[in-house]
């Protein structure tokens, strides 16, 4: 059972619009959350991360918001680039016993049209 | 500074052979990880390592073995190629087990 969920696959949006990448989760031990990029023929790279103890984290064009009683979190991308075409995937940590193994979603693909 | 990298790229196994994907981080982790992508889905964790000469298994060992006798590798060996290993693996590190971990570019591997 997907502990991690981005029900997207796909997403497309017009350029300098905002882009808005949904995540929900189903284990309430989740602390520690992270969205990485990835392009094809490349590993993910680290984009945002936030804490359970705060709702937003905002870092340049990309903000990322939690919603624990609705195990739900969103990044928002504003103004969306084209060179932000890429994979997004929504990632958590239970801490306590993890080791910080990463559960990942499945990605949703973001397509910014020029 | 290199980050993360893996060898090969990419490699065709037949069924049985088996094989090691190498990865090296220069960053001076402890943490270090193997996943593996299959198509349209998130990546799995495989084996992990907390610092050298320490490991344990993942979400999906099985068909996997891996060590860490230095700080900067974690080889990932494929001892019994079976079709169901043709994916694609990640390997990736991290300072500690609360922040975020840098990823190689993978190797894409096909079990014919």
């Amino acid at each position: 059972d997907q502990q991690v969920k981005q029900n997207s696959p796909s997403l497309s949006v017009q350029e300098g619009r905002i882009s808005i990448l949904n995540c929900d989760y189903t284990n309430s031990m989740f602390d520690y959350f992270l969205w990485y990029k990835k392009y094809p023929a490349e590993g993910p790279t680290f984009l945002i991360s936030i804490s359970s103890i705060k709702d937003k984290n905002e870092d340049g064009r990309f903000t990322v918001f939690l919603n624990k009683s609705a195990k739900h979190l969103s990044l928002h991308i504003v103004p969306s680039q084209p060179g932000d075409s890429a994979v997004y995937f929504c990632a958590a940590i239970d801490e306590r016993g993890s080791q910080g193994n990463l559960i990942f979603g499945k990605g949703t693909k973001l397509s910014v049209k020029p | 500074n290199a980050g993360v990298t893996q060898t090969p790229k990419f490699r065709i196994l037949k069924i049985g052979q088996s094989m090691t994907l190498q990865c090296t981080q220069d960053m001076n982790h402890n943490y270090m990880y193997w996943y593996r992508q299959d198509p349209g889905m998130g990546l799995k964790l495989i084996y992990y390592s907390v610092g050298a000469g320490i490991t344990d298994k993942g979400e999906v060992p099985n068909g996997y073995n891996v060590s860490r006798s230095t700080t900067e590798d974690f080889p990932l060996r494929l001892e019994l190629a079976a079709p169901s290993q043709t994916s694609v693996y990640f390997c990736a590190s991290g300072r500690d087990s609360y922040n975020e971990q840098f990823f190689g570019p993978g190797t894409r591997l096909t079990v014919l």
